[in-house]
């Protein structure tokens, strides 16, 4: 099977711009959740899609959101862009929703200048 | 303070040693315990998924969970340089659906 796949791999942006990301899970996986990865606060959980619907929510402000499409690939999206929002985007995908193993992707590095 | 904790590292080994690294935890709620590990500039790698207490074993890998004192660790035997890497704990509630809550990771370095 092929694995958890991540577009565009590498992006640079300008504060205020917006960014939209996208995630193919792995074949047959329902939920996709996106974690923000930086070197001070680590991997932080920013949302979890399970058919289609938010199921949980991360601490981070209105500005990220996202997406999940009925053939389960899912976007999310940042918009005005900050300084702090440089980091690596990675995508999770999971089979059913709830305690189960989760499979990443390779990441979408966002620089914005 | 945070949810999960993990010394940063790094840690050095020489190859054949064993490798421990371990993570503590306060939220008594989490049943489901995973290790990730990280190359740089890659995604984290599932290694090991237990859930609740007790141990598991797979291959040089063996994951250890004690719900009692909120404690889990990850043994590598006969690590070898291609393990050098940052490993991840993670951990998940069943009410929580499949967010995880990640330790800050470990830098470890097999020298040859």
């Amino acid at each position: 099977k092929a694995g958890v796949t991540q577009t565009p791999r590498y992006l640079i942006k300008t504060r205020g711009q917006q960014v939209t990301l996208s995630c193919s899970p792995i074949s047959g996986h329902r939920s996709v959740s996106w974690y923000q990865q930086t070197p001070g606060q680590g991997l932080q959980f920013l949302f979890e899609y399970f058919s289609e619907t938010q199921r949980n929510k991360g601490n981070f402000p209105g500005r990220f959101s996202g997406r999940q499409f009925s053939n389960s690939r899912s976007e999310m999206n940042v918009s005005t862009l900050e300084l702090g929002d440089s980091a690596l985007y990675l995508c999770a995908s999971s089979p059913r929703a709830g305690g189960e193993t989760q499979y990443f992707g390779p990441g979408t590095r966002l620089l914005v200048l | 303070q945070k949810e999960v904790e993990q010394d940063p590292g790094p840690l050095s080994v020489p190859e054949g040693a064993i490798v421990s690294l371990n993570c503590t935890y306060s939220n008594s709620a989490f049943q489901y315990f995973m290790w990730y590990r990280q190359y740089s500039r890659k995604g984290p790698e599932l290694l090991m998924y237990t859930y609740s207490s007790g141990n598991k074993e797979d291959g040089r890998f063996t994951a250890q969970v004690d719900k009692s004192s909120k404690y889990i660790s990850l043994f590598i035997r006969d690590s070898q340089p291609s393990d050098s890497a940052t490993y991840l704990c993670a951990m998940s509630d069943q009410a929580a659906g499949n967010k995880l809550t990640f330790g800050g990771g470990t830098r470890v370095l097999v020298k040859p």
